[in-house]
């Protein structure tokens, strides 16, 4: 099956450091793969659509300079947050598309990463 | 915008219990609608989907009808298990927009012996 790999899966930073998260599709090529962030107790907010081999494409709101997302290859999608402050401590979870054809695309989740800025 | 509200939790129940986790959404146009599943230390997994009016996505026990007219999608299941014991996202897509998932807040189920 389909499986999506994320790394760290807990990191703590000091404020000011830049993080870089990464999200793997294992046994699968992914063009296209999501980023998310959730706070506690609510729901998952998407951040950005990772397109391979172009830039990325945020929901408005997220900012494209304190949250950079590389989509360098099929199998990797990187989430950078510069400058890291208190306030970005968060979970962020990536999912990767697998196109599967006539319609059957399938969306698979990473097990997340724990953010905590001190 | 579009929007899913579902039940706060913890939600807690005894084994052979009958579960039910409310769903409601905000959408213009079709939706498709989702429930995922969170078990601790793993990603969200689909438990089931529906795509249309009065469709019934089912898997595992757990099923949920797509409720045009009340804009609903609960989720139940007859008799859980303390291995369901996990956080349960509600979500939708718009028309047009299948990657685009907007969830809920998620709902810890919480299933004793």
């Amino acid at each position: 099956g389909a499986v999506v790999s994320q790394h760290p899966s807990r990191v703590i930073c000091k404020s000011g450091t830049s993080v870089k998260i990464e999200c793997r599709s294992l046994d699968f090529q992914a063009t296209t793969m999501f980023w998310y962030r959730q706070f506690p107790k609510k729901s998952l907010m998407l951040m950005a659509t990772s397109n391979e081999g172009s830039k990325a494409t945020y929901e408005q709101g997220v900012e494209k300079d304190k949250f950079l997302i590389n989509h360098a290859s099929l199998t990797l999608s990187t989430l950078t947050v510069t400058s890291a402050h208190p306030e970005d401590s968060s979970f962020y979870i990536c999912s990767a598309l697998r196109e599967a054809g006539s319609g059957a695309n399938v969306l698979t989740f990473g097990a997340g990463s724990r953010l905590t800025v001190l | 915008g579009d929007s899913v509200t579902q039940m706060e939790g913890p939600v807690t129940l005894s084994e052979e219990a009958f579960l039910t986790i409310n769903c409601t959404y905000t959408a213009t146009g079709y939706p498709s609608l989702f429930w995922y599943v969170q078990y601790p230390g793993e990603g969200l997994q689909l438990l089931l989907k529906a795509t249309k009016a009065d469709d019934k996505g089912s898997n595992k026990g757990f099923e949920a009808t797509y409720r045009k007219e009340t804009t609903s999608f609960h989720l139940e299941k007859g008799s859980v298990q303390v291995s369901d014991s996990a956080v349960y996202f509600c979500a939708l897509t718009p028309r047009g927009g299948y990657n685009k998932l907007i969830f809920g807040a998620g709902t810890r189920l919480a299933v004793h012996p």
